[in-house]
């Protein structure tokens, strides 16, 4: 298996601009998993599904961030529009049970909106 | 929130020594995980410990778990350059499906 897929692995855009990141999950894995990465705030999960279905998505910053999980095997964050404290990494994880064996994470996209 | 709190936030250490991380955290859990994040890279699992254990290994790895104190520490024995990242605890606990992750502790180990 290739791993958890993101794509792209970098990303600028201007500020206003629309943001599509895009993640392949591990084939079989049940949950995936959001989490943008900052110096200031640490990891935080921003919105995770199981069995595709959005189960919380309390961590997701305000209404110009969505999360679709259209099947097993894809999922976007999407930011619209876009603001310069976006800017961040955005992980995406896939796991089987939720943290019963671990997660296993993508290399990431690194955001920057100017 | 964080449940997982890391300690020291940073560590530099000679190549060669032992390096010793320390995790706590504040409720029941089914099991503790340790991760390792390489510079620009995504988290990579390293060992996970059930509450039922007290002590694990894997290679170089040691992981300890005190559920009393809530409690773990990751060893990292005869430490090398290629070590230098940031190890995350992370706990699976009782009542959720998803991980929590702590802040993080920068080890760098100097050649």
């Amino acid at each position: 298996d290739a791993g958890v897929i993101q794509s792209p692995r970098h990303e600028v855009t201007e500020m206003g601009q629309e943001v599509t990141l895009r993640c392949k999950p591990i084939s079989g894995h049940d949950y995936l998993f959001w989490y943008r990465q900052t110096m200031m705030r640490g990891l935080e999960l921003l919105i995770y599904f199981n069995n595709n279905v959005p189960i919380d998505d309390s961590g997701m910053p305000e209404d110009r961030f969505s999360a679709k999980m259209p099947n097993a095997s894809f999922s976007t964050l999407k930011i619209q529009p876009s603001e310069p404290r976006d800017s961040a990494v955005y992980f995406c994880a896939s796991s089987l049970f939720g943290g019963r064996y671990g997660y296993t994470f993508g290399s990431g996209t690194r955001l920057t909106v100017v | 929130s964080q449940q997982g709190e890391e300690d020291p936030q940073a560590l530099s250490i000679q190549e060669g020594e032992n390096a010793t991380m320390n995790c706590s955290y504040k409720t029941s859990i089914n099991n503790l995980q340790w991760y390792r994040q390489n510079s620009g890279r995504g988290l990579v699992h390293l060992i996970l410990i059930r509450s039922n254990e007290r002590e694990k290994h894997s290679g170089r790895l040691r992981v300890t778990l005190d559920t009393s104190k809530k409690s773990s520490s990751l060893l990292i024995t005869a430490s090398r350059a290629a070590d230098t990242a940031s190890y995350f605890c992370a706990t699976d606990q009782n009542a959720g499906n998803m991980l929590t992750f702590g802040g993080g502790t920068r080890l760098m180990v100097k050649p």
